[in-house]
């Protein structure tokens, strides 16, 4: 079945620093991805999203690419600041699982001063 | 477009007892999801509608879940007979009929059973 297996965290940062967090997919058909973001005491709010292989996904700093060939929808942002502290999740939607979006386990990002 | 609410936001009750959950989603919005998320995880599909339809339901739905949609606006989630082990944050969610678009989620509404 779909799935999205997300890179593990907790993940701690320095203002500034590089951030990858990795993700990768399996899916039968041609799903669309996401990422969400969930800051603390607040619900899930859409990053960014790519519908079809070799998209961009691109919001506040971030991106993702969809690389259909290795599977994969990583979010980068060349400068992390404080505020981006938050839980990333990954997510996968296809058109043969009714629109449901399977989720990964999140990924906690801690950005230090 | 005043997004998705859902209502309580918290819920406390007692092992047995049974809890109704409400959501309302985009006005516009013809699908509505329900997703289950604990803590650590990501949510978890439960059930969802296109309209009034309830077209698929997970196998984390167990028969004291049920879900309605009835005018194919807004829904509500009931348990039955809660357990302990049904202490999460229940998650909804609208979005169009394109699986290609993204699902907007409500704040959620975190039930605790002692």
């Amino acid at each position: 079945g779909d799935s999205v297996t997300q890179m593990e965290g907790p993940v701690t940062l320095s203002e500034e620093a590089f951030l990858t967090i990795n993700c990768t997919y399996t899916a039968t058909g041609y799903p669309s991805l996401f990422w969400y973001v969930q800051y603390p005491g607040e619900g899930l709010q859409l990053l960014l999203k790519a519908t079809k292989a070799d998209d961009k996904g691109s919001n506040k700093g971030f991106e993702a690419t969809y690389r259909k060939e290795t599977t994969s929808f990583h979010l980068e942002k060349g400068s992390v600041q404080v505020s981006d502290s938050a839980v990333y999740f990954c997510a996968l939607s296809a058109v043969d699982t009714g629109n449901q979006f399977y989720f990964g386990t999140g990924t906690s990002l801690t950005v230090i001063p | 477009d005043t997004g998705v609410s859902q209502d309580p936001r918290h819920k406390i009750t007692k092992r047995g007892q049974n809890v109704t959950f409400r959501c309302d989603p985009i006005s516009e919005h013809n699908r509505l999801y329900w997703y289950r998320q604990t803590l650590g995880q990501g949510p978890e599909f439960l059930t969802y509608f296109q309209n009034e339809a309830q077209l698929e339901k997970s196998r984390l739905l167990s028969d004291r879940f049920s879900a309605e949609r009835p005018k194919g606006s807004f829904s509500t989630l009931e348990i039955q007979r809660t357990e302990q082990g049904d202490s999460a944050m229940y998650l909804c969610a609208s979005s169009t009929r394109d699986y290609r678009d993204e699902q907007y989620f409500g704040p959620g509404t975190r039930l605790t059973v002692t």
